[in-house]
């Protein structure tokens, strides 16, 4: 498996709070990427990471701001929590260009009250 | 803009039977990647199978094979023999092949196995 983890696993918090979702690699990947997953939606892009300081939009990405600073980390940052960001976050992992395989970690479980 | 449809939310299958997961997408591109992830109860996702655009022959990993038609834009995930711990949630992917952003994913397939 690849070396991917996700703290908090599980979190519950309150409308307008900040609240960060960390995601760990050891692989050394250059890309990061982070996705929500919802049900009848499958999953849909929030932000990626083509390396340390280089970030983009995804899909989804209103409401939601990242941060890359050492290879191995990325944040994802909800500002002002809203009840519509109650969802199942998964952070992923890539080598790069010309390596198709994105691995998942084991997702955080976040619900906005 | 690409897109992945799986018409079935949900199939059943007896147990030690062959069930075919359907998937069609969209997409101008003539190079790109399809995938097959598995979800179970656990939540992790899991990557059972990939093809490559370019390749003619199907992909099989043991008992999970693909038919894979190019030209129907139709990608579509057959299970063997199928087992207890196929039970899940299957995700029909597609990723363009010189882009480095997102896979694009279709809404699922829950998979029940009959005993």
């Amino acid at each position: 498996d690849a070396g991917i983890t996700q703290s908090p696993r599980h979190k519950v918090t309150e409308t307008g709070t900040p609240v960060t979702l960390r995601c760990h690699q050891t692989e050394n990947h250059r890309y990061m990427y982070w996705y929500r997953q919802d049900p009848g939606h499958g999953l849909r892009l929030i932000h990626y990471s083509y390396g340390v300081k280089d970030t983009d939009k995804g899909e989804v990405s209103d409401g939601y701001s990242v941060s890359r600073s050492k290879t191995e980390d990325f944040l994802l940052t909800l500002e002002s929590a809203t009840s519509s960001q109650t969802s199942v976050y998964f952070c992923a992992i890539s080598e790069g260009p010309g390596r198709s395989e994105q691995y998942f970690g084991p997702g955080t479980r976040l619900t906005v009250t | 803009a690409q897109t992945v449809t799986q018409s079935q939310p949900e199939m059943s299958v007896q147990e030690a039977e062959t069930v075919t997961l359907s998937c069609t997408y969209d997409t101008s591109e003539s190079d790109y990647y399809l995938f097959w992830y598995k979800q179970p109860p656990s939540r992790q996702m899991i990557l059972v199978i990939r093809q490559e655009a370019y390749k003619q022959q199907n992909a099989t990993e043991n008992r999970f094979s693909v038919n894979f038609q190019k030209a129907a834009k139709s990608f579509s995930l057959k299970i063997s023999d199928s087992q207890l711990g196929d039970a899940a949630m299957y995700f029909c992917a597609y990723r363009a092949m010189n882009r480095d952003d997102k896979i694009i994913f279709g809404k699922g397939t829950r998979l029940h196995i009959l005993p």
